[in-house]
């Protein structure tokens, strides 16, 4: 079945540092890949998204890898800055077009 | 701020009890889906709305249920709540895309149910 996966529950990073995020997933039907920042007490924020067409997208300070061979995804994230301390989230629309599979979660903590 | 609104916040119930949560949706979007997220764990698609309809539903049982009004706004109810109903109850807002699927889903605060 579907399944979307995290490698690693919690990351440490110091600020200034970069931040690599990943995630795995079993679906090679999906085409259609979001990362999700959840701050604690709000619902989860879109960062940025990636289509199976493409291998890497980048936004501000942001960038996704997408590789389809292994199906892996990751977040990067440069600089990490305190304010990047949250739970990151990897999502995809596999089959169902509408419905979106989320793991568990990576939580991100930003050390000074 | 992604313009969708959910209410209540906060609620406690118990057992047995029934519940319904309301969402607004962002202005322009005419597709509604509801997420249930348990602590320490991602969302779970339960359905979505789309035209007033269910448009699909994740692996919840029919004692979840739903509504969409003509304003698009939605509502997620809950009968007969059992202890691991206990969750973020997160709606998402979107405008449906080409080949009807989904656009880039823009997420509420969510409301936190206990059940006790």
């Amino acid at each position: 079945g579907e399944s979307v996966g995290l490698h690693l529950p919690t990351l440490s990073v110091q600020e200034g540092d970069n931040s690599i995020i990943n995630c795995a997933y079993s679906n090679s039907a999906s085409d259609y890949f979001i990362w999700y920042k959840q701050e604690s007490g709000k619902g989860p924020q879109f960062i940025i998204d990636i289509r199976s067409n493409m291998d890497k997208r980048q936004g501000q300070r942001v960038t996704v890898l997408l590789n389809k061979t292994v199906k892996h995804l990751s977040l990067q994230i440069a600089a990490t800055q305190p304010g990047d301390s949250a739970v990151y989230f990897c999502a995809e629309i596999g089959n169902s077009g509408y419905a979106l599979n989320f793991g568990k979660g990576t939580s991100l903590l930003v050390t000074p | 701020e992604t313009g969708v609104t959910q209410s209540p916040t906060h609620l406690i119930k118990t057992r047995g009890q029934q519940v319904t949560l309301r969402c607004s949706s962002q202005s322009g979007h005419n597709t509604v889906s509801w997420y249930q997220q348990a602590l320490g764990q991602g969302p779970q698609f339960i359905f979505q709305y789309y035209r007033e309809e269910e448009n699909g539903r994740g692996n919840f049982p029919p004692r979840f249920s739903g509504l969409q009004f003509p304003n698009y706004s939605s509502e997620l109810n809950v009968n007969a709540l059992e202890l691991d109903d206990s969750a973020l109850y997160l709606c998402a807002s979107s405008r449906r895309g080409p080949q009807n699927r989904v656009g880039e889903l823009f997420f509420g605060e969510g409301s936190r149910l206990t059940v006790l």
